[in-house]
């Protein structure tokens, strides 16, 4: 059974470029999560999706920053117009319903030059 | 809203003992669930143990094993019989319901030592 799948694994920006980090949930889990890991620092929750709903995006900042997971395929996690200061590790979870445990990617390390 | 607090930047031990790291938390809910993760030189993070608030059994995983006191907020993390893969970053996570947001320390960087 493949766990949570991220991709790619390491991603270079330049400043003002776009970037499109994938996340495939493990089968059978209808729930994303994103998560962001700045360098010597915990992990900050993003935002929380279902299948084509977004549940919880308080952790989201007001711009630049999308989410979705649609009805087929990965979810995305879009970073509009980058700046040195999204540089980071972010990380996608996922979870079955109702179940309380997230099993969480190998992340995707953003770098913004 | 939920905080978690890790007082110990930074540990160490030697191999084969044991060590226990610190976690405390705050929150006006009742029920809950607490966990701790383990982040290695490798970036993946990998669950540990998990814990319902509304059990009063402290769980166990192997050599792992942890100490909740409801009523004071905390959550430590016994490791027995250290061993050298256990060098990592150490993760102390709260989550208020089923499908819900974990809130994260700021993590243990833990060394063992040969």
């Amino acid at each position: 059974n493949a766990g949570v799948m991220q991709n790619p694994r390491h991603l270079v920006r330049r400043r003002g470029q776009e970037a499109r980090l994938r996340c495939s949930p493990m089968k059978g889990h209808s729930h994303v999560y994103w998560y962001r890991q700045l360098p010597e620092e915990g992990l900050k929750f993003m935002v929380y999706l279902q299948k084509e709903n977004i549940i919880d995006e308080s952790g989201m900042p007001k711009e630049r920053f999308s989410a979705e997971f649609p009805k087929e395929g990965p979810s995305i996690l879009r970073i509009q117009q980058v700046v040195r200061g999204d540089s980071a590790a972010y990380f996608c979870a996922s979870s079955r319903f109702g179940s309380y445990e997230q099993y969480f990617g190998p992340g995707t390390r953003l770098t913004v030059t | 809203a939920q905080t978690v607090t890790q007082s110990q930047p930074e540990m160490s031990v030697q191999e084969a003992e044991t060590v226990t790291l610190s976690c405390t938390y705050d929150t006006s809910e009742s029920n809950y669930y607490l966990f701790w993760y383990k982040q290695p030189p490798s970036r993946q993070m990998i669950l540990v143990i998990r814990q319902e608030a509304y059990k009063q059994q402290n769980a166990t995983e192997n050599r792992f094993s942890v100490n909740f006191q409801k009523a004071a907020k905390s959550f430590s993390l016994k490791i027995s019989d250290s061993q050298l893969g256990d060098t990592a970053m150490y993760f102390c996570a709260f989550g208020e319901t089923s499908g819900s947001r974990l809130t994260f320390g700021e993590g243990t960087q833990l060394t063992v030592n040969p």
